[in-house]
C-alpha cells in the first residue's frame, strides 16, 4: 500500500544544535515530495519539494532535505536550529501531478534553550 | 502568506447545524482541494476541484460537500454536524501544473 512514514513523532534539540528529520515512502514510482511546516496555531507553510534533478533541495529558513531512492526517503536537515524552528513538520507525497497530496503523521519538534 | 485565503478563521457551533467555509485560491491557481485535520485521524484529503469540476475525491462524507465557482472561490459546506466533526479544515490551491501545492491558515470548526 502507499504510504508515508515519519519514525519520529517528537523530537527534542536544543537551539543551536543541528537537526534531522525523517520520512520514507512506498510507492511504486519516485513520487513528487514536500515538507509542510506548521507553527502552532497556523496554516502550514511549505518548506521545499523535490521533483527531480540534484538529489539535495535548499529550501525557506535555512532548511534542506536529501532524496535518497535507494533507501525511499526525504530527509529534513538543518545545521542549527533556532527558537522559532518550534512546530510539526510534514513529510507529503504527490504520486503525480494530479494526484492527491498524502501526509506523513508528522514531528513535532520541541526547541530547548 | 501563501495567498490562499480562508474565512472564518475560528467558528463554534452546536451539533446539528450546518455551516459554510469559504476559501479564495491563490490569484491563478484553478485547482483548490479541502483537507481535514484532526487529532485522531491527521491530515486527510476530502475533494478537489478544478476549473469548477470535481476532479478527485478522498474521505469526504456524505455530509458535507462542496464547490467551486466561475470566480474560482470555493466553499464546503458542512451539514448535520456533529462533535467529531470539529476540526481545522484547510484549504489550498495549486496551478496548472498541479504539482505544488499551497496551503491557507485553515478554519477552525469547534462544535460543541
Amino acid at each position: 500500500a502507499q504510504s508515508v512514514t515519519q519514525p519520529d513523532i517528537h523530537i527534542t534539540v536544543s537551539e543551536g544544535a543541528s537537526l534531522e528529520l525523517r520520512c520514507n515512502y512506498s510507492y511504486g514510482a519516485t513520487p513528487y515530495l514536500f515538507w509542510y511546516v506548521q507553527s502552532p496555531g497556523q496554516g502550514l507553510q511549505l518548506l521545499l519539494k523535490y521533483f527531480s534533478g540534484d538529489t539535495l533541495v535548499q529550501g525557506i529558513k535555512g532548511f534542506e532535505a536529501e532524496f535518497k531512492r535507494s533507501q525511499s526517503s526525504f530527509n529534513l536537515r538543518k545545521p542549527s536550529v533556532h527558537w522559532s524552528d518550534a512546530a510539526e513538520y510534514f513529510c507529503a507525497v504527490l504520486p503525480d501531478s494530479w494526484g492527491k497530496l498524502q501526509f506523513g503523521a508528522g514531528t513535532q519538534v520541541v526547541v530547548t534553550p | 502568506d501563501s495567498g490562499v485565503t480562508q474565512t472564518p478563521k475560528h467558528l463554534i457551533t452546536a451539533t446539528g447545524q450546518r455551516v459554510t467555509l469559504r476559501c479564495s485560491p491563490r490569484s491563478g491557481d484553478l485547482s483548490v482541494y479541502w483537507y481535514q485535520q484532526s487529532l485522531d485521524q491527521g491530515l486527510q484529503f476530502l475533494i478537489q476541484y478544478y476549473n469548477g469540476e470535481e476532479r478527485a475525491k478522498g474521505n469526504i462524507l456524505e455530509r458535507f460537500s462542496a464547490q467551486q465557482f466561475p470566480d474560482l472561490h470555493s466553499e464546503l459546506n458542512l451539514s448535520s454536524l456533529e462533535l467529531g466533526d470539529s476540526a481545522l479544515y484547510f484549504c489550498a490551491s495549486s496551478g496548472n501544473s498541479g504539482n505544488t501545492i499551497y496551503f491557507g491558515e485553515g478554519s477552525w470548526l469547534t462544535v460543541v
